[in-house]
């Protein structure tokens, strides 16, 4: 059983256009999160959710928009994509804000040409 | 802010051999966790092992052991009798334990080659 799944694993897009990643965890945890993975590996904090509630919002771009429908999902839809949105987009959950343990997703590699 | 710092981009072990890879922080909160991930090619990222601040006794997982120094904000990771499957990209990273925002600092990551 997957606890934090994300779909789809791999897109490749052109410039200009609009795509979403989804993800889901099954922990029954109330707070997930996105971050982003640069070409040269580096992880950063772009969003959080609390029960459904936006607790994190880092300085990212407005086209990124993140939608929670329910704690346990947690979804990243990006407009006008550029080439410098490629990277690999990786989910997380947590019980909750305090917790320290946080459950991460295969990751989504995000191609934008 | 916090900042977590990788110095090593690249570390090499012979299989079985122990290495140590090497991570300070910055911080000026006296209440927090540290963490080393692993990445391996596959992409997913593993929790290898955790650190509460407020405890003395360094963390240990089998043949993953930490060197926590809090004083010199440093956290060392070290993996003893290397295995190939140890291959991998190794993060440090840092959460705030009193902040109502539970997001995960990263460093810059360490990339460990395992030798036969």
């Amino acid at each position: 059983d997957t606890a934090v799944s994300q779909t789809p694993k791999y897109l490749v897009t052109q410039m200009g256009n609009d795509k979403s990643i989804k993800c889901e965890q099954n922990l029954g945890h109330d707070t997930m999160y996105w971050y982003k993975q640069d070409s040269k590996k580096f992880l950063k904090i772009m969003f959080s959710y609390n029960n459904k509630e936006l607790i994190i919002n880092e300085t990212v771009p407005n086209r990124f928009s993140p939608k929670s429908p329910d704690k346990a999902h947690l979804n990243l839809h990006i407009n006008s994509l550029e080439l410098g949105d490629s990277a690999v987009y990786f989910c997380a959950s947590s019980r909750g804000p305090r917790n320290y343990e946080q459950y991460f997703g295969p990751g989504t590699r995000l191609t934008v040409t | 802010a916090q900042t977590v710092t990788q110095s090593q981009p690249e570390m090499s072990v012979q299989e079985a051999e122990t290495v140590t890879l090497s991570c300070t922080y910055d911080t000026s909160e006296s209440d927090y966790y540290l963490f080393w991930y692993k990445q391996p090619p596959s992409r997913q990222m593993i929790l290898v092992i955790r650190q509460e601040a407020y405890k003395q006794q360094n963390a240990t997982e089998n043949r993953f052991s930490v060197n926590f120094q809090k004083a010199a904000k440093s956290f060392s990771l070290k993996i003893s009798d290397s295995q190939l499957g140890d291959a991998a990209m190794y993060f440090c990273a840092y959460r705030s334990a009193g902040r109502s925002q539970g997001n995960l600092i990263f460093g810059k990551g360490t990339k460990l080659s395992v030798k036969p």
